[in-house]
This record gives C-alpha cells, sequence and structure tokens, in this order.
C-alpha cells in the first residue's frame, strides 16, 4: 500500500533554534518528493521538489534530503523563526499514471515559541 | 504568491442548502484539482481536471460535482449540504510537464 508517514506529529522549539521533520514513504513507482508549509487556514505552500536523482536541495532556510534507496526525506529548518510555525507536509509522486499521483503525509506541525 | 483563487474563504450553511464553491486561476494551466482536508489529517482528492470538458472523480468519494467549462474556472457544487460535508476544500492547479502544483487560500465551509 503506497503510504507517506511523517514525524513528529508535532514539535515545539524556541526561536532561533533549528530542527528536522522525517518523511518515510512506500510510494512506488517514485517520481518526485515535495515538502510544503501549509499555514492554519490556508492553502499549502511549496518549499522544495525533488526527483529521483536529487539527494538535497535548499531554499533559504528550508533543506530538504532525500534517500531515495531507504525511502526517507528530511526537512531541515535552520534558525527558526516565528513565522516557520505552521504544518509542514511531505508529498510523494508516482510514476504509474498521466496524473501523476500524488500521496499526501498528515504533516508536521511546528510551534516556535519566542 | 500563486494567481489561483477561492470563493468564499469562509461559509456556514444550513443542512439541505445547494452551495457552489469557486475556484479561478489565470495562469493558463490545464489540470485543476480539488481536495477536502480534516483537521490535522492529510489532503484527500476528490476530483480534477485535465483540461475543458474534463472531469474525474478522485480517490476519496464525494458527493459533489465539478465542472470545467473554461480553462481558468473549476467550481465544486454540493446539490444538498450536510454536516458531513463540513471540512476545508482547497484548490490546485499544475501547467503543462511542471511537478509544481499551485494551491489556493481554500474554503472552510460548516454545514450546521
Amino acid at each position: 500500500k503506497n503510504q507517506v508517514e511523517q514525524s513528529p506529529q508535532s514539535l515545539i522549539i524556541l526561536e532561533g533554534k533549528n530542527c528536522t521533520l522525517q518523511c518515510n514513504y512506500t510510494v512506488s513507482p517514485f517520481s518526485n518528493l515535495r515538502w510544503y508549509k501549509q499555514d492554519t487556514g490556508r492553502g499549502p505552500v511549496s518549499l522544495t521538489i525533488m526527483t529521483f536523482s536529487e539527494n538535497t536541495k535548499s531554499n533559504g532556510r528550508y533543506t530538504a534530503t532525500l534517500d531515495a534507496d531507504t525511502k526517507q526525506s528530511s526537512l531541515h529548518i535552520t534558525a527558526s523563526q516565528l513565522s516557520d510555525s505552521a504544518s509542514y507536509i511531505c508529498v510523494v509522486s508516482d510514476r504509474g499514471s498521466t496524473l501523476g499521483r500524488l500521496y499526501f503525509g498528515r504533516g508536521t506541525q511546528l510551534t516556535v515559541w519566542p | 504568491e500563486a494567481d489561483i483563487y477561492q470563493t468564499p474563504r469562509y461559509l456556514v450553511i444550513g443542512t439541505g442548502k445547494k452551495i457552489t464553491l469557486e475556484c479561478s486561476q489565470t495562469m493558463g494551466h490545464d489540470k485543476m484539482y480539488w481536495y477536502q482536508q480534516d483537521p490535522g489529517m492529510e489532503l484527500h482528492l476528490i476530483h480534477y481536471s485535465y483540461g475543458v470538458n474534463s472531469t474525474e472523480k478522485g480517490d476519496l468519494s464525494s458527493e459533489s460535482t465539478v465542472s470545467r467549462i473554461r480553462t481558468e474556472h473549476f467550481p465544486l457544487t454540493l446539490e444538498s449540504a450536510r454536516p458531513s460535508h463540513t471540512s476545508q476544500y482547497l484548490c490546485a492547479s499544475t501547467g503543462g510537464t511542471s511537478y509544481e502544483q499551485y494551491f489556493g487560500p481554500g474554503t472552510r465551509l460548516t454545514v450546521t
């Protein structure tokens, strides 16, 4: 069964600290993996997209890694800010159809305290 | 920020009413999607469209219907709203061969 599991479910950190969010997936075949940031009451916004051949990609203070062999990804946030408080969603796309079916994780709810 | 819009942003409506959730994008994208998301849960695909006059049901069974008469417009309709329809509805679009999927701000629907 194609699944995307994220951990931890929630995380609280102090402003300025770093954190790492995890994503494990069983989706096959694999096309790409995306990390989205979703603020409360808003739609998700893309942070990074990685294909099979990419194992790291950065977007400002966000760095995503991908290990396609172990089917694991992580999102590292450096020097956290209050505005980083949001849900971070891992999404995996398969290669099995023209739709490029997306499998969504439930997200990690990150809270940054001052 | 992506040019994809949803109205209304919030809607509280009584059981049995007919409602239409609007979604428009100005990016000329051919593919559009509707997702349903409950608090703390993953997004579920309920409808998608590859282009004008093309609509398909997604993975999650839904009593809603959609239409795609114009490229930029992908409205979702509930003929008779029920409390079980209470949820957040997110519209998204993708263009050409791009992997990037752009989401609208969502409509928070509450059926009393």
